[in-house]
C-alpha cells in the first residue's frame, strides 16, 4: 500500500523559507506526478503545484514566484520550498500522488505556522 | 486562477439523495473531463471519491456518482448516510496546465 509522509519544521519565522519533504513508501516515485496542496486553518484547499518524476514542474500562478518543488528519485522523496513566508502561509500542507489527473494518495498533512 | 464555485452547504435526511454543484469556466471544468471530487472529514486528509468526472476509485461506494454539463460539474450522493457528513471539494485541470480546487461544500446529514 502506497504511503506518503510529510516532514519538516512546524514553525517558520516571517520572511524565511518554509521547507517540507514528502517521503513515498510502498511504491516507487518513478512515473506519476506528485503534488503539494495546502489548507489554511478553517479554510479550503489550495493547489500549490506538481512535479513529474523526471523533474517537470507546474505551479499555481499566485504562488509561482515564491515556490519551488523538487524531486529526489534516489531517496523516493519530493520537496517543497516557499520563500518569504508571511502569516498567510500558515496552513496544513499535504503531499499527494496524482494519477488520472487526481490526487489518489495523500499524506496525513503537517501544520506549518508562520510566526516570530 | 479563481477557485471553482460550490455552495457553502447542502443538507439532506438519511436515505435521501443530494447533489453538490461545482461551477467553473470553459478554461477548466468546461474544457476538460478532468474533474475530481474529494471528501474530507474533520482533521483528516482529503479522500478521492471521483476522478475523470464520473469514475470511482476502487473501494468508493457506488452511492457516489459524478456528472458534468457545460461549465458545471456535480457530485450526487444517493442513500445518504451519517458517515457521508463531511466537507466535499471539487477540482479541475485547467488550460494553464495547473489544477484548481472548489470553494468547498459542507454536507450535513439531518
Amino acid at each position: 500500500q502506497l504511503q506518503l509522509q510529510e516532514s519538516g519544521p512546524g514553525l517558520v519565522k516571517p520572511s524565511e523559507t518554509l521547507s517540507l519533504t514528502c517521503t513515498v513508501s510502498g511504491g516507487s516515485i518513478n512515473s506519476y506526478h506528485w503534488g503539494w496542496i495546502r489548507q489554511p486553518p478553517g479554510k479550503g484547499l489550495e493547489w500549490i503545484g506538481t512535479i513529474y518524476y523526471s523533474g517537470s514542474t507546474y505551479y499555481n500562478p499566485s504562488l509561482k514566484s515564491r515556490v519551488t518543488i523538487s524531486v529526489d528519485t534516489s531517496k523516493n522523496q519530493f520537496s517543497l520550498e516557499v520563500s518569504s513566508v508571511t502569516a498567510a502561509d500558515t496552513a496544513v500542507y499535504y503531499c499527494a500522488r496524482y494519477s488520472n489527473s487526481a490526487g489518489d494518495y495523500w499524506g496525513q498533512g503537517t501544520l506549518v505556522t508562520v510566526s516570530s | 486562477q479563481s477557485a471553482l464555485t460550490q455552495p457553502a452547504s447542502v443538507s439532506g435526511s438519511p436515505g435521501q439523495s443530494i447533489t453538490v454543484s461545482c461551477t467553473g469556466t470553459s478554461s477548466d471544468v468546461g474544457g476538460y473531463n478532468y474533474v475530481s471530487w474529494y471528501q474530507q472529514h474533520p482533521d483528516k486528509a482529503p479522500k478521492l471519491m471521483i476522478y475523470y468526472v464520473n469514475n470511482r476509485p476502487s473501494g468508493v461506494s457506488n452511492r457516489f456518482s459524478g456528472s458534468k454539463s457545460g461549465n458545471t460539474a456535480s457530485l450526487t450522493i444517493s442513500g445518504l448516510q451519517a458517515e457521508d457528513e463531511a466537507d466535499y471539494y471539487c477540482s479541475s485541470y485547467t488550460s494553464s496546465i495547473t489544477y484548481v480546487f472548489g470553494t468547498g461544500t459542507k454536507v450535513t446529514v439531518l
